[in-house]
């Protein structure tokens, strides 16, 4: 079993649709991460968290530490949207990496 | 502010033969990270370098190895290629350093190809 679980795997939206994606992890974390990424493979980092919740513009991150899982929510999807959505936690010393959410938002 | 920058962004090499990758972090991170996404393995951690030393190493053969300079940029070589070492390598900085769970900025990427 993968120490970073993520679901679904793929996933296709209309635009405007609301967007989760999920996040399990078994390991102890001191934070995790949410990350981008576009075709063409840059990666930018869209949320750190550690506890709580996080908002920047329509992206909401969640984080429940007891439950060991992370939600990323995407309101009022747009095609621009479409990408590898991985989830990264921080164990000890280093970076674990899910293997990715691949979003389609079609128009 | 000037991003991360990897250079090449693409290289094609042969089985045996080594290869040296760079990345410049942004101005005033001395954190730098190294990871190789594969599509059969995703991204794996290879190692992290802090103010020119090594501060932690993922699960890689001692084929790859590191760096970093007094200015922070890093290097990573791989010695005797093998095929599966085709992937990209992306390098990201951090002002703290994923110890203490700074934000990542990332780097485009080295597209790798080993034939």
């Amino acid at each position: 079993k993968n120490e970073v679980e993520q679901s679904p795997q793929n996933l296709t939206a209309q635009e405007g649709e609301f967007i989760t994606i999920n996040c399990s992890y078994s390991v102890g974390i001191s934070a995790l991460h949410w990350l981008q990424q576009h075709p063409g493979g840059g990666i930018v980092s869209l949320f750190m968290l550690s506890s709580g919740k996080k908002k920047h513009g329509r992206l909401i991150a969640t984080i429940n530490i007891q439950e060991k899982h992370s939600s990323l929510h995407i309101t009022a999807s747009h095609p621009r949207d479409s990408a590898v959505y991985i989830c990264a936690v921080k164990d000890t010393d280093k970076l674990i990496f899910g293997t990715g959410t691949r979003l389609q938002v079609f128009p | 502010k000037a991003g991360v920058t990897q250079t090449p962004r693409y290289l094609i090499k042969t089985r045996g033969q080594q290869v040296t990758l760079s990345c410049s972090p942004i101005s005033g991170h001395r954190s730098v990270s190294w990871y190789q996404q594969t599509p059969g393995q995703g991204l794996q951690f290879l190692f992290e370098y802090f103010s020119e030393t090594q501060r932690n190493k993922g699960n890689f053969p001692g084929r790859f190895s590191g760096r970093q300079f007094s200015n922070s940029r890093s290097e990573m070589n791989v010695s005797t290629l093998e095929l599966g070492d085709s992937a990209l390598y992306l390098c990201a900085s951090s002002f703290l350093g994923t110890a203490n769970t700074g934000e990542l900025f990332f780097g485009e990427g080295s597209r790798l190809t080993v034939l």
